[in-house]
């Protein structure tokens, strides 16, 4: 699914829990992004990581956490502290260095109930 | 930080009219701009990038200008055909240890039939 799979694709969670974004890419690409993307806001970036094990936190990291134990994998944990997390989170990499775009997930929707 | 600036915001042509979607940025050091195409419910896919070294680049029916001195780029569709009707984004990478791009906040192109 283009090399890089979000799961899952819709999310419920109730007030006060964490929940986890999965993120998974198979290109070979160093750098992976989190972005949060509202209607009319565009894309805010979360968190970014260039290497294994550092990221570094974007715009809006607050109330997130972010692990880069292996070079394919970036979950997202949406923890009780976002207090409006209801948004569609996509989840992307890219090559290394100048002039690469990005390959984006399909997505995760994420709802609180 | 970067700061990307996209008008309009909504844009309606007839098929088989030109559209035109323009950016503005802060930071001369960027160096590389992207275009993504975000079709309803689907993940954001680059259709055309520009590097800072090139003036204008063009792909079928689709080309981006930039302006270096102004800090701005346009992404020029020609001959519109309904398949275009999407969400555009343009995209700004200031270099540096840490690359990110910063993303502009979207036009929604309807193209009439």
């Amino acid at each position: 699914d283009g090399g890089i799979t979000q799961s899952p694709k819709y999310l419920f969670r109730k007030e006060g829990q964490n929940v986890t974004l999965s993120c998974e890419q198979n290109l070979n690409h160093d750098a992976m992004y989190w972005y949060r993307q509202d209607p009319g806001q565009g894309l805010r970036l979360i968190y970014y990581s260039q290497i294994v094990n550092d990221f570094q936190k974007g715009d809006i990291a607050e109330g997130y956490s972010v692990s880069r134990e292996k070079k394919e994998s970036f979950p997202l944990t949406v923890t009780s502290a976002q207090k409006n997390p209801t948004a569609f989170y996509l989840c992307a990499s890219s090559s290394s260095g100048i002039g690469y775009g990005y390959t984006f997930g399909s997505g995760t929707r994420l709802t609180v109930v | 930080g970067e700061n990307v600036e996209q008008h309009p915001s909504t844009l309606s042509v007839q098929e088989g009219d030109s559209a035109v979607i323009k950016c503005t940025y802060s930071d001369s050091a960027s160096n590389y701009f992207p275009w993504y195409k975000q079709e309803l419910g689907k993940r954001p896919q680059l259709i055309i990038d520009i590097r800072s070294n090139v003036g204008e680049k063009k792909d079928q029916r689709i080309a981006v200008t930039l302006n270096k001195t102004a800090k701005h780029f346009s992404l020029h569709i020609t001959e519109t055909q309904p398949e275009d009707s999407a969400v555009y984004f343009c995209a700004a990478l200031l270099p540096g240890g840490y690359q990110k791009v910063t993303f502009g906040t979207g036009t929604k192109l309807q193209v009439i039939p």
